[in-house]
């Protein structure tokens, strides 16, 4: 079952602007929400997280906004640069359980 | 060790033959847990173990998968009589505590069943 989506396989932004990546759950009970970034040949690194209990969650570039009612949640970028580009995953889990990863959105920023 | 390793970092195998794949986690982390991404597909989660308590086996695909863990170290995940949908990467990652933002994962195991 697909309790994390990511709806767009892939996403082009030019550098300098604006890339928004979404993601979807289904679990009303997860509480805690992430963002990994996954460059070719590595493992996932950490990049943001949020918890339930708020709303937004900034750290420098990177911003995740959490819509609860809605079940989505996105990752702002802000100025996107090219060393940006990678494959981003939201994650999703509950109670400090396993985690759940999204499809991955393929973020490419162009010069 | 500083970071999560795995090894092999790439495995060929004829299909029908068995497989082990290991993951040394960080010393210190009770949680570990496995994943494996297919081409054009998300991570899947496999299994997760936390300390002594019996392992989270719910994302194991098939019997032909299964994995152990000895105390807080070393897991090696096994697939018997691999077959071509089970090339992938395999990924392993371990934290402090399950969940939140602790994990940290290994480079993976690229595994190619021919």
């Amino acid at each position: 079952d697909q309790q994390v989506k990511q709806n767009s396989p892939s996403l082009s932004v030019q550098e300098g602007r604006i890339s928004i990546l979404n993601c979807d759950y289904t679990n009303s009970m997860f509480d805690y929400f992430l963002w990994y970034k996954k460059y070719p040949a590595e493992g996932p690194t950490f990049l943001i997280s949020i918890s339930s209990i708020k709303d937004k969650n900034e750290d420098g570039r990177f911003t995740v906004f959490l819509n609860k009612s809605a079940k989505h949640l996105s990752l702002h970028i802000v100025p996107s640069q090219p060393g940006d580009s990678a494959v981003y995953f939201c994650a999703a889990t509950y109670n400090n359980n396993d985690m759940r990863f999204g499809a991955g959105t393929r973020l490419t920023v162009k010069p | 060790g500083a970071g999560v390793s795995q090894s092999p970092s790439n495995k060929v195998t004829e299909k029908g033959k068995d497989v082990e794949l290991r993951c040394d986690p960080i010393s210190g982390h009770t949680a570990l847990y496995w994943y494996r991404q297919r081409l054009g597909q998300g991570l899947e989660f496999l299994i997760y173990f936390q300390g002594n308590s019996a392992p989270d086996k719910s994302g194991l695909p098939s019997d032909r998968f299964s994995a152990e863990r000895t105390g807080e170290s070393v897991s090696t995940l096994t697939i018997q009589r691999t077959q071509q949908e089970d090339s992938a990467v395999y990924l392993c990652a371990s934290s402090l505590v399950g969940g939140g933002g602790g994990y940290t994962f290994g480079s993976g195991t690229r595994l190619t069943v021919v």
